[in-house]
């Protein structure tokens, strides 16, 4: 079984700024895989960055970063120079090797950036 | 290559009726998923077809069911409607068969009144 918390239901930035935001995670699988899930206003869920449990070295893409603890089991996202796009919910998720494609949300934190 | 597309997008039904969702994957994808999303209960995985055959279920009475074509086109119905089903059921696609990247659709909006 997997849970995925995010504790921050809201949140907000100025423009160019950074923020982090915050998941914990249990499983009980012995690999499995984390990802940071975007829902703008449009509601099109979009991929916004992966992490394997197994590789140490936290991902990177462009100016999304993680930082994945493993031993606390938490997995927060980095966004560097915020705009205005950014702005969404912004959902954490996790899914276990035995779990086929299954992905166990957290309940999502909104992101508003502001100008 | 198309996105993974939805139909219909929006949708109302009396309760007690039954509905059927449409789900097309990118090309070349065998995974479907399928997730109920609600201001109360979040995003809930509903379940998973791989090259027609039912992978994993998620916690929804019998009233939620689904099938895959071989096309890997998918659809779920849910029968006898009820005023909690109403919520966005969102498609993804997957070309493997775990925990890769999915690709999600534009959803679709189901009001049960």
């Amino acid at each position: 079984a997997q849970t995925v918390t995010q504790s921050q239901p809201e949140m907000s930035v100025q423009e160019a700024e950074t923020v982090t935001l915050s998941c914990t995670y249990d499983t009980s699988e012995s690999n499995y895989y984390l990802f940071w899930y975007k829902q703008p206003p449009s509601r099109q869920m979009i991929l916004v960055i992966r992490q394997e449990a197994y590789k140490q070295q936290n991902a990177t893409e462009n100016r999304f970063s993680v930082n994945f603890q493993k031993a606390a089991k938490s997995f927060s996202l980095k966004i560097s120079d915020s705009q205005l796009g950014d702005t969404a919910m912004y959902f954490c998720a996790s899914s276990g090797n035995n779990a086929g494609n299954m992905l166990t949300f957290g309940g999502g934190t909104r992101l508003m950036v502001k100008p | 290559k198309a996105g993974v597309t939805q139909t219909p997008r929006y949708l109302i039904k009396t309760r007690g009726q039954q509905v059927t969702l449409s789900c097309s994957p990118i090309s070349g994808h065998r995974s479907v998923s399928w997730y109920q999303q609600t201001p109360g209960q979040g995003l809930q995985f509903l379940f998973e077809y791989f090259s027609e055959t039912q992978r994993n279920k998620g916690n929804f009475p019998g009233r939620f069911s689904g099938r895959q074509f071989s096309n890997s086109r998918s659809e779920m119905n849910v029968s006898t409607l009820e005023l909690g089903d109403s919520a966005l059921y969102l498609c993804a696609s997957s070309p493997h068969a775990a925990t890769d990247e999915q690709y999600f659709g534009p959803g679709t909006r189901l009001t049960v009144t």
